[in-house]
């Protein structure tokens, strides 16, 4: 069955850098789109990052553009996300999710999301 | 402030129906994007629960249902069970932000 398991969490403080990865079974990993979803404490889902099946595709929200590298390597079924120069606002669960294709297509998978929490 | 609105939170009693609207723009719902639903329980991951794909995925009840018309979006669900208390989030693709995007997320209280 489909399994998305993210990890590399951590506590971090402000300024540092932390690498997130997200493990994928169960599917052909090269076929589908990735992406990167966070949620704050108590907040709602904000979409940050997604990467085509062949990394060909690359896109970052706006507001966090220049902080973020999502790659991805099919031949060990994984996604990652370097996030560098974080804030206090950073602080959140980051789920990995699917897609069948950019655009219209839905996250039809989500992993079990890792905490980052970003305080001094 | 989300792209796509929401309202925070939405109740009702059991066996009674709902909907939470998703109010977007001429970049988004209003373009011809599909809109999709998540639903996510107490501290569980978000799970799809609507596509305009492929409507329900497997082993989601029929008491779901979506629509869209102009560049709004609506989620309704019948028959309200306790077990649908939960967040429901709304989402889309924006062309102007060339990205996701999703609502603010509803809370839906079973009375």
């Amino acid at each position: 069955q489909v399994q998305l398991v993210e990890s590399g969490g951590a506590m971090v403080k402000p300024g540092g850098s932390l690498r997130l990865s997200c493990a994928a079974s169960g599917f052909s990993f090269s076929g589908f789109y990735m992406s990167w979803i966070r949620q704050a404490p108590g907040k709602g889902l904000e979409w940050i990052s997604s990467i085509s099946g062949d990394s060909g595709d690359v896109y970052y929200a706006e507001s966090l553009k220049g902080r973020l590298t999502i790659s991805r390597d099919n031949t060990r079924q994984s996604l990652f996300l370097h996030l560098s120069s974080l804030r206090a606002e950073d602080t959140a669960v980051y789920y990995c999710a699917r897609a069948d294709c950019g655009g219209d297509c839905p996250y039809d998978f989500w992993g079990q999301g890792t905490l980052v929490s970003v305080s001094s | 402030q989300s792209v796509l609105t929401q309202p925070p939170s939405v109740s009702g009693a059991p066996g009674q129906t709902v909907t939470i609207s998703c109010t977007g723009s001429s970049s988004n719902i209003g373009a011809g994007y599909e809109v999709h639903w998540y639903q996510q329980l107490p501290g569980a991951a978000p799970k799809l629960l609507i596509s305009e794909f492929s409507n329900r995925p497997s082993g989601v009840p029929d008491r779901f249902s979506g629509s869209k018309s102009g560049t709004s979006a609506s989620l309704a669900i019948t028959g309200l069970q306790a077990e649908d208390e939960a967040d429901y989030y709304c989402q889309s693709y924006d062309s102007g932000l060339i990205g996701w995007v999703f609502g603010g997320g509803t809370k839906l209280t079973v009375l």
